[in-house]
């Protein structure tokens, strides 16, 4: 099945610095890779996602890139501000099994401090 | 903007016992989800439904889970005899035709 690792498990960034969390799967079918903002207590907030036609999606402040030949993709948050503290998942869905329900894959995670 | 709804927030039983989690997703989404997520760990995979049946489900999701669309709006999970290893953050999720997965605010099952 489908592996997906993050790195760093941990980040710590001065406000208005940049921030990059960088992961890899492992299914070369995988298509669809979501990054998920999780804050202390709460849901998992879908903050952007990209598709495996696309090399690059930016929205605002926070981008992600995927090279699908190296099976990684990164997310890059810029001039990072206090509430950008979070813990970042990202995630990998697979394509093989049409009549499954095409699942999510989650990597560790990482706890992202933005310091004032 | 709609969102998935989940009951209880906080669920504390013994072990040995049955609990049910809720849900209810966002009304035009036909695919469902429950992941879980043990404390300061990773979010997994349960199990999926469409079209009224398991679609796939994960090695956790063994013989004591259970999943039902008892209605048009409502989406269970069911844990016939917790054990103390269930104890974690559940999350319900759903989507429609498209790949957005939108999660429910969890359920945090304590089992003592």
């Amino acid at each position: 099945g489908e592996n997906v690792e993050q790195h760093p498990s941990t980040l710590s960034v001065q406000e208005g610095d940049s921030a990059v969390i960088k992961c890899t799967y492992s299914d070369s079918a995988s298509n669809y890779f979501p990054w998920y903002k999780q804050e202390l207590g709460k849901r998992p907030q879908l903050i952007i996602d990209i598709r495996s036609n696309v090399g690059e999606k930016k929205d605002q402040r926070i981008a992600v890139t995927l090279n699908k030949t190296a099976k990684h993709f990164s997310l890059h948050i810029t001039e990072t501000q206090p509430e950008d503290s979070a813990v970042y998942f990202c995630a990998a869905k697979g394509t093989r099994n049409k009549a499954a329900g095409n699942k999510l894959t989650f990597g560790g995670g990482t706890r992202v401090l933005v310091k004032p | 903007e709609p969102e998935v709804t989940q009951t209880p927030s906080h669920q504390v039983t013994q072990m040995g016992q049955e609990v049910i989690l809720r849900c209810v997703p966002i009304s035009n989404h036909l695919y469902f989800y429950w992941y879980r997520q043990i404390l300061g760990q990773k979010v997994e995979f349960l199990v999926s439904f469409y079209n009224n049946e398991i679609s796939e489900k994960s090695e956790i999701f063994d013989d004591q889970f259970s999943v039902e669309r008892p209605d048009g709006s409502n989406f269970t999970l069911k844990i016939r005899s917790t054990k103390l290893e269930d104890s974690a953050m559940y999350f319900c999720a759903s989507r429609d035709m498209s790949y957005e997965q939108y999660f429910g605010p969890g359920t945090r099952l304590t089992v003592t």
